[in-house]
């Protein structure tokens, strides 16, 4: 049973660009959840989808974006890169809102 | 806003040194706390959930526990491998996960 997955695992773009980063859940579960994770920091909540809509957001500015397909799949875009926006970007799925299980990340460089 | 702290930032021991994390939080509503296990580059690993106060779950050398306004993760007799970054989070109301910056926990043989 795969677990959650994310691609690419490494990305580097310039200040300015554009970055969508993906998602795959793990079997059985409809929910996935975006987080950013700085080094040394905890994870902060950026949003998290179900049944294709953003159900929930944290404190993050509207250049992050996502969607979710109708097989669970997701996307996170990110809009004009700061370089403040390096960091790892993790996925969780979940069945609903019961337990988180994450992805190994997208390790994000801003130039 | 819910708020999650973690104590020590890091934690250096000798092998079967056993030691305890703390993690104190407040929220409104808790829906769950969890334990998550994070190596180097690589995505938290889920270890425990607890939603009550008085709860205990246990895994090989780690025990988690619950109050009010805290938890602890036990970890007892570790070993090399038991090296990694422990993350703590909270879920309220809300059902966001919030987390603490994390021990990082480096056992030595």
């Amino acid at each position: 049973d795969a677990g959650v997955t994310q691609s690419p695992t490494h990305l580097i773009k310039t200040r300015g660009q554009q970055v969508t980063l993906r998602c795959s859940p793990k079997s059985g579960h409809d929910t996935v959840s975006w987080y950013q994770q700085a080094l040394g920091q905890g994870p902060q909540f950026i949003f998290q989808y179900y049944e294709e809509e953003e159900r929930q957001r944290g404190n993050f500015p509207d250049r992050f974006s996502g969607h979710q397909f109708p097989n669970y799949s997701s996307e996170l875009n990110v809009n004009a890169l700061l370089l403040g926006d390096s960091a790892l970007y993790l996925c969780a799925s979940s069945l609903s809102q019961d337990t988180q299980y994450f992805g190994p990340g997208t390790r994000l460089t801003v130039l | 806003e819910d708020q999650v702290t973690q104590s020590p930032e890091a934690l250096r021991l000798q092998e079967g040194e056993s030691s305890s994390l703390n993690c104190s939080y407040t929220v409104s509503g808790l829906r769950g706390l969890f334990w998550y296990r994070q190596d180097p580059g690589k995505g938290p690993e889920f270890l425990f959930t607890l939603y009550s106060a008085g709860e205990e779950k246990e895994k090989e050398r780690l025990k988690a526990t619950l109050t009010k306004k805290e938890s602890f993760l036990h970890i007892t007799a570790p070993k090399p491998e038991d090296s990694a970054t422990y993350l703590c989070a909270v879920r309220s109301n809300d059902y966001k996960l919030s987390f603490g910056a994390g021990t990082t926990v480096t056992v030595r043989a």
